[in-house]
């Protein structure tokens, strides 16, 4: 059970900002938002993660609403190089004693292709 | 640090025949998964073992077993292989602790024939 929804595809210009959505409605209060991406078929790489507030790293910014239902990770200047499925994942925190601890589940993410 | 290694890359395996794919982390994690992702699908977990000695099952465990005996190593058995085992698996490591992130391997590609 991913508990997250995002739209299988995306395109964008390079050099553009690239917003890719991601819905999470049933979230707990507990729950963190992990953004990741897979570029051609290499093992997922971590891009950024938030429990309530925006957050920004050298890779991305990641933008939680205020209700926590949904999210939006943000390239801001998208490269060739950007290419990859994005996968949005919500995990409690590791200290947190609950069924799902542990456990990283991943949908089937979106593809975002940037373009010359 | 060489992260996540897993080995083999590839390997192709008959019907019936056992294999086990190894994956050894040096970063002193706890946490150790794996995955396993079919052509144009997302990625969904077989097993996952929060430290040496303890194993749970995760969304896709049939055909699989584990084993963790120290925190370095979580090696996958396949015992039985079917061609519905055919894809790439991923391992993968993280640190318990609220700035969580997981490191994976680069896979292995396996297909049963």
């Amino acid at each position: 059970d991913a508990k997250t929804t995002q739209p299988p595809s995306m395109d964008c210009a390079e050099g553009r900002a690239a917003n890719l959505p991601c819905n999470h409605s049933t979230i707990s209060g507990n729950e963190y938002v992990y953004w990741y991406r897979q570029i051609h078929s290499q093992g997922p790489q971590y891009i950024i993660h938030g429990l309530k507030n925006n957050e920004t790293n050298e890779m991305a910014s990641l933008i939680i609403t205020e209700d926590r239902k949904s999210s939006t990770l943000i390239l801001p200047h998208a490269t060739l190089r950007d290419t990859a499925v994005y996968y949005c994942i919500v995990r409690v925190a590791e200290n947190d004693r609950g069924s799902t601890l542990g456990r990283l589940y991943f949908g089937r993410g979106t593809q975002l292709t940037v373009w010359p | 640090n060489a992260g996540v290694t897993q080995t083999p890359k590839f390997r192709i395996l008959k019907i019936g025949q056992s294999m086990t794919l190894q994956c050894a982390q040096d970063m002193n994690h706890n946490y150790m998964y794996w995955y396993r992702q079919d052509p144009g699908m997302g990625l969904k977990l077989i097993y996952y073992s929060v430290g040496a000695g303890i194993t749970d099952k995760g969304e896709v465990p049939n055909g699989y077993n584990v084993s963790r005996s120290t925190t370095e190593d979580f090696p996958l058995r396949l015992e039985l292989a079917a061609p519905s085992q055919t894809s790439v698996y991923f391992c993968a490591s993280s640190y318990p602790g609220t700035a969580f992130c997981a490191f994976f391997g680069q896979g292995t590609r396996l297909t049963v024939v």
